[in-house]
């Protein structure tokens, strides 16, 4: 089975600033899916960017990159000049490539205060 | 392109009583995810479908809850009889086909006194 771990519960910066949220998992797969959601207080749950593990490239989504080192299964989300609207919950989620258990395991979550 | 729909939106009810959650997926996806959100436990996988067909429900937390996909646009989770530890959000996602992302809906809040 798979763990996913976020260590951070909540944290807060200014406006503009960058913020890089923490995610560590555990697996035995080769090939699976990272994902960042974000989950404002409208409760909505927003994909933000995903990673496939056999890319090395980290993804980047406009403010939004990761920072996906697969050895040390780490897969943090930075954030770019901050923005109020950026104030959420954000979940990191793994997903195994390939047919079986397709559902996502999500971490904890950490609460993301953006301060003006 | 409408997203997952989900209603109600909410429901609260009183202990013992059936409670029906529903959902439509997007229009194509053949992937069906329904999860439960609360404090203790966070975000958890109850149930998915493929095809309509149930594939795992070993999340299913016990017999008072089940699961239905009668058809591509359609499904339902149901609770009965419910129970107070039952409130949560009960979100529903779709996802069209193999290693694609999950679109949630807006997630049923359930309260159960």
């Amino acid at each position: 089975a798979q763990t996913v771990t976020q260590s951070q519960p909540e944290m807060s910066v200014q406006e503009a600033e960058t913020v890089t949220l923490s995610c560590t998992y555990d697996t035995s797969e080769s090939n699976y899916y990272l994902f960042w959601y974000k989950q404002p207080p409208s409760r909505q749950m927003i994909l933000v960017i995903r990673q496939e593990a056999y890319k090395q490239q980290n993804a980047t989504e406009n403010r939004f990159s990761v920072n996906f080192q697969k050895a040390a299964k780490s897969f943090s989300l930075k954030i770019s000049d901050s923005q109020l609207g950026d104030t959420a919950m954000y979940f990191c989620a793994f997903m195994k490539s390939g047919g079986g258990a397709d559902g996502l395991t999500f971490g904890k979550g950490t609460h993301l205060i953006i301060q003006p | 392109d409408a997203g997952v729909i989900q209603s109600p939106r909410h429901e609260v009810t009183e202990m013992g009583q059936e409670v029906t959650l529903r959902c439509k997926p997007i229009s194509g996806h053949d992937y069906l995810f329904w999860y439960r959100q609360t404090m203790m436990r966070g975000l958890e996988l109850l149930i998915y479908f493929n095809n309509n067909v149930p594939i795992d429900d070993s999340g299913m937390p016990e017999d008072r809850f089940s699961a239905k996909m009668p058809n591509a646009s359609f499904s339902t989770l149901k609770i009965q009889p419910s129970e107070p530890r039952d409130s949560a959000v009960y979100f529903c996602a779709s996802r069209g086909g193999y290693n694609q992302p999950q679109h949630f809906g807006d997630g049923t809040r359930l309260s159960i006194l």
